[in-house]
Protein backbone atom coordinates (compact mmCIF):
# COMPACT_ATOMS: atom_id res chain seq x y z
CA UNK A 1 0.00 0.00 0.00
CA UNK A 2 1.94 3.12 -1.01
CA UNK A 3 -0.55 5.76 -0.82
CA UNK A 4 -0.45 8.32 -2.89
CA UNK A 5 2.63 8.93 -5.61
CA UNK A 6 3.61 11.89 -7.23
CA UNK A 7 6.79 11.82 -10.65
CA UNK A 8 8.74 13.35 -10.83
CA UNK A 9 9.75 14.72 -7.74
CA UNK A 10 11.89 17.63 -8.87
CA UNK A 11 11.51 19.45 -12.69
CA UNK A 12 13.30 22.16 -14.26
CA UNK A 13 11.36 23.79 -17.78
CA UNK A 14 11.64 26.48 -19.97
CA UNK A 15 8.94 28.85 -20.50
CA UNK A 16 7.09 27.35 -23.15
CA UNK A 17 7.76 23.67 -22.87
CA UNK A 18 4.66 21.38 -22.06
CA UNK A 19 5.11 18.55 -19.46
CA UNK A 20 2.95 16.30 -17.72
CA UNK A 21 2.78 15.84 -13.29
CA UNK A 22 1.50 12.30 -12.54
CA UNK A 23 -0.44 11.13 -9.62
CA UNK A 24 -1.44 7.73 -8.83
CA UNK A 25 -3.43 6.28 -5.47
CA UNK A 26 -4.14 2.54 -4.54
CA UNK A 27 -6.76 3.43 -1.96
CA UNK A 28 -9.52 3.02 -4.44
CA UNK A 29 -10.59 6.71 -3.45
CA UNK A 30 -13.31 8.35 -5.66
CA UNK A 31 -12.05 12.21 -4.89
CA UNK A 32 -8.50 12.98 -6.40
CA UNK A 33 -7.46 16.94 -5.99
CA UNK A 34 -4.14 19.09 -7.44
CA UNK A 35 -3.00 21.45 -5.50
CA UNK A 36 0.10 24.52 -5.71
CA UNK A 37 1.62 25.62 -2.78
CA UNK A 38 3.63 29.23 -3.04
CA UNK A 39 5.18 30.48 -0.15
CA UNK A 40 2.98 32.23 2.59
CA UNK A 41 -0.09 31.23 0.30
CA UNK A 42 -1.10 28.03 1.58
CA UNK A 43 -2.75 25.42 -0.54
CA UNK A 44 -4.45 26.93 -3.56
CA UNK A 45 -7.09 24.41 -5.42
CA UNK A 46 -6.63 23.91 -9.23
CA UNK A 47 -8.46 21.01 -10.24
CA UNK A 48 -10.50 18.61 -8.84
CA UNK A 49 -12.01 14.96 -9.85
CA UNK A 50 -15.14 13.75 -7.22
CA UNK A 51 -14.88 10.63 -9.08
CA UNK A 52 -13.52 8.75 -12.15
CA UNK A 53 -14.69 10.29 -14.87
CA UNK A 54 -15.47 13.95 -13.98
CA UNK A 55 -13.45 17.32 -13.43
CA UNK A 56 -14.36 20.25 -12.10
CA UNK A 57 -11.93 23.57 -11.84
CA UNK A 58 -10.64 24.52 -8.39
CA UNK A 59 -9.43 28.29 -7.36
CA UNK A 60 -6.29 28.22 -9.92
CA UNK A 61 -7.10 26.57 -13.18
CA UNK A 62 -5.54 28.64 -15.71
CA UNK A 63 -2.96 26.98 -17.64
CA UNK A 64 -3.86 23.83 -16.34
CA UNK A 65 -5.56 20.52 -17.68
CA UNK A 66 -5.76 17.37 -15.76
CA UNK A 67 -7.04 14.15 -16.64
CA UNK A 68 -8.49 11.60 -14.50
CA UNK A 69 -7.35 8.10 -16.76
CA UNK A 70 -9.25 5.78 -14.55
CA UNK A 71 -9.60 5.54 -10.88
CA UNK A 72 -6.15 5.18 -10.08
CA UNK A 73 -4.61 8.16 -11.50
CA UNK A 74 -5.01 11.71 -11.94
CA UNK A 75 -2.55 13.47 -14.12
CA UNK A 76 -1.73 17.53 -14.53
CA UNK A 77 -0.64 19.15 -17.36
CA UNK A 78 0.78 22.23 -18.14
CA UNK A 79 1.10 23.05 -22.01
CA UNK A 80 2.77 26.22 -22.17
CA UNK A 81 4.56 26.53 -18.78
CA UNK A 82 5.51 29.82 -17.32
CA UNK A 83 7.34 31.46 -15.05
CA UNK A 84 4.33 32.46 -12.79
CA UNK A 85 3.76 28.70 -12.90
CA UNK A 86 6.92 27.61 -10.27
CA UNK A 87 5.52 26.55 -7.53
CA UNK A 88 5.58 22.56 -5.36
CA UNK A 89 2.67 20.72 -6.57
CA UNK A 90 0.61 17.93 -4.46
CA UNK A 91 -1.91 15.60 -5.70
CA UNK A 92 -4.19 14.60 -3.38
CA UNK A 93 -6.72 11.21 -2.40
CA UNK A 94 -9.27 11.96 -0.39
CA UNK A 95 -9.17 14.95 2.04
CA UNK A 96 -6.81 13.03 3.85
CA UNK A 97 -4.02 11.63 1.92
CA UNK A 98 -1.30 14.13 0.12
CA UNK A 99 1.73 12.97 -2.14
CA UNK A 100 4.92 13.72 -1.32
CA UNK A 101 5.16 16.78 -4.03
CA UNK A 102 6.50 17.67 -7.16
CA UNK A 103 8.94 20.81 -7.30
CA UNK A 104 8.45 22.70 -10.16
CA UNK A 105 10.51 25.54 -11.91
CA UNK A 106 9.65 27.60 -15.10
CA UNK A 107 12.81 30.00 -16.14
CA UNK B 1 -17.05 31.61 -1.36
CA UNK B 2 -15.68 29.38 1.09
CA UNK B 3 -12.58 30.89 3.07
CA UNK B 4 -10.41 29.70 6.35
CA UNK B 5 -8.99 32.26 8.27
CA UNK B 6 -5.90 31.81 10.05
CA UNK B 7 -3.29 33.66 13.12
CA UNK B 8 -0.50 34.65 11.25
CA UNK B 9 2.61 33.31 12.28
CA UNK B 10 5.20 32.42 12.59
CA UNK B 11 4.86 31.55 16.71
CA UNK B 12 7.81 30.52 18.86
CA UNK B 13 7.62 29.21 22.04
CA UNK B 14 9.49 26.90 24.84
CA UNK B 15 9.35 22.96 25.14
CA UNK B 16 6.46 22.52 27.48
CA UNK B 17 4.82 25.62 26.62
CA UNK B 18 0.75 25.46 25.72
CA UNK B 19 0.25 26.30 22.35
CA UNK B 20 -2.31 27.95 20.20
CA UNK B 21 -3.27 28.55 16.73
CA UNK B 22 -6.77 30.05 15.80
CA UNK B 23 -8.61 29.62 12.77
CA UNK B 24 -11.92 31.11 11.55
CA UNK B 25 -14.11 29.94 8.64
CA UNK B 26 -16.77 31.44 6.47
CA UNK B 27 -18.67 28.84 4.34
CA UNK B 28 -22.26 27.76 3.30
CA UNK B 29 -24.12 25.05 5.05
CA UNK B 30 -21.61 22.55 7.34
CA UNK B 31 -18.04 21.94 6.39
CA UNK B 32 -16.23 19.23 7.61
CA UNK B 33 -13.08 21.12 9.31
CA UNK B 34 -9.34 19.72 9.61
CA UNK B 35 -5.84 20.51 10.62
CA UNK B 36 -3.21 19.27 9.18
CA UNK B 37 0.51 19.22 9.56
CA UNK B 38 3.48 19.97 7.18
CA UNK B 39 7.04 19.34 8.07
CA UNK B 40 9.82 20.47 5.83
CA UNK B 41 10.06 19.07 2.13
CA UNK B 42 6.93 16.64 3.18
CA UNK B 43 3.35 17.05 1.77
CA UNK B 44 0.74 17.75 4.13
CA UNK B 45 -0.40 15.04 6.85
CA UNK B 46 -3.87 14.98 8.09
CA UNK B 47 -3.76 15.87 12.22
CA UNK B 48 -7.24 15.91 12.87
CA UNK B 49 -10.86 16.52 11.94
CA UNK B 50 -14.31 17.34 13.18
CA UNK B 51 -17.56 16.59 11.23
CA UNK B 52 -20.12 18.64 12.96
CA UNK B 53 -20.87 21.24 15.68
CA UNK B 54 -19.03 20.60 18.90
CA UNK B 55 -17.24 17.83 17.66
CA UNK B 56 -13.65 17.37 19.32
CA UNK B 57 -10.65 16.48 17.11
CA UNK B 58 -7.47 15.14 19.08
CA UNK B 59 -4.57 13.02 17.88
CA UNK B 60 -0.50 13.21 19.73
CA UNK B 61 -1.90 15.83 21.95
CA UNK B 62 -3.61 18.28 19.90
CA UNK B 63 -6.89 18.80 20.08
CA UNK B 64 -9.60 21.44 18.34
CA UNK B 65 -13.22 21.80 18.80
CA UNK B 66 -15.90 22.71 16.07
CA UNK B 67 -17.68 25.82 17.38
CA UNK B 68 -20.54 26.59 14.79
CA UNK B 69 -21.65 29.58 16.90
CA UNK B 70 -18.04 31.28 16.46
CA UNK B 71 -16.93 29.69 13.11
CA UNK B 72 -13.86 28.61 14.88
CA UNK B 73 -11.82 25.53 15.35
CA UNK B 74 -8.91 27.03 16.82
CA UNK B 75 -5.94 24.12 17.74
CA UNK B 76 -4.25 23.50 21.22
CA UNK B 77 -1.74 21.77 22.84
CA UNK B 78 -1.00 21.89 26.40
CA UNK B 79 2.92 21.15 25.90
CA UNK B 80 4.61 21.48 23.30
CA UNK B 81 7.99 19.68 22.21
CA UNK B 82 10.86 20.43 19.67
CA UNK B 83 9.57 17.76 17.31
CA UNK B 84 6.21 19.61 16.69
CA UNK B 85 7.72 22.37 14.66
CA UNK B 86 6.27 22.51 11.68
CA UNK B 87 4.11 24.40 10.06
CA UNK B 88 0.02 24.11 10.66
CA UNK B 89 -2.91 24.72 8.10
CA UNK B 90 -6.71 24.94 8.85
CA UNK B 91 -8.98 24.10 6.28
CA UNK B 92 -12.30 22.97 5.23
CA UNK B 93 -14.12 20.63 3.29
CA UNK B 94 -17.33 21.42 1.53
CA UNK B 95 -17.30 19.13 -1.37
CA UNK B 96 -13.77 20.43 -2.13
CA UNK B 97 -10.71 21.52 0.73
CA UNK B 98 -10.16 25.18 1.13
CA UNK B 99 -6.97 26.00 3.12
CA UNK B 100 -5.69 28.76 5.47
CA UNK B 101 -2.19 29.94 4.53
CA UNK B 102 -0.21 28.25 7.34
CA UNK B 103 1.21 29.18 10.49
CA UNK B 104 4.54 28.08 11.09
CA UNK B 105 5.23 27.18 14.65
CA UNK B 106 8.62 26.65 15.80
CA UNK B 107 9.89 25.19 19.52
CA UNK B 108 13.04 25.76 21.45
CA UNK B 109 14.42 23.61 23.81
Amino acid sequence: NAGVTQTPKFQVLKTGQSMTLQCAQDMNHNSMYWYRQDPGMGLRLIYYSASEGTTDKGEVPNGYNVSRLNKREFSLRLESAAPSQTSVYFCASSYQYFGPGTRLTVL
Amino acid sequence: GDSVTQMEGPVTLSEEAFLTINCTYTATGYPSLFWYVQYPGEGLQLLLKATKADDKGSNKGFEATYRKETTSFHLEKGSVQVSDSAVYFCALNAGKSTFGDGTTLTVKP
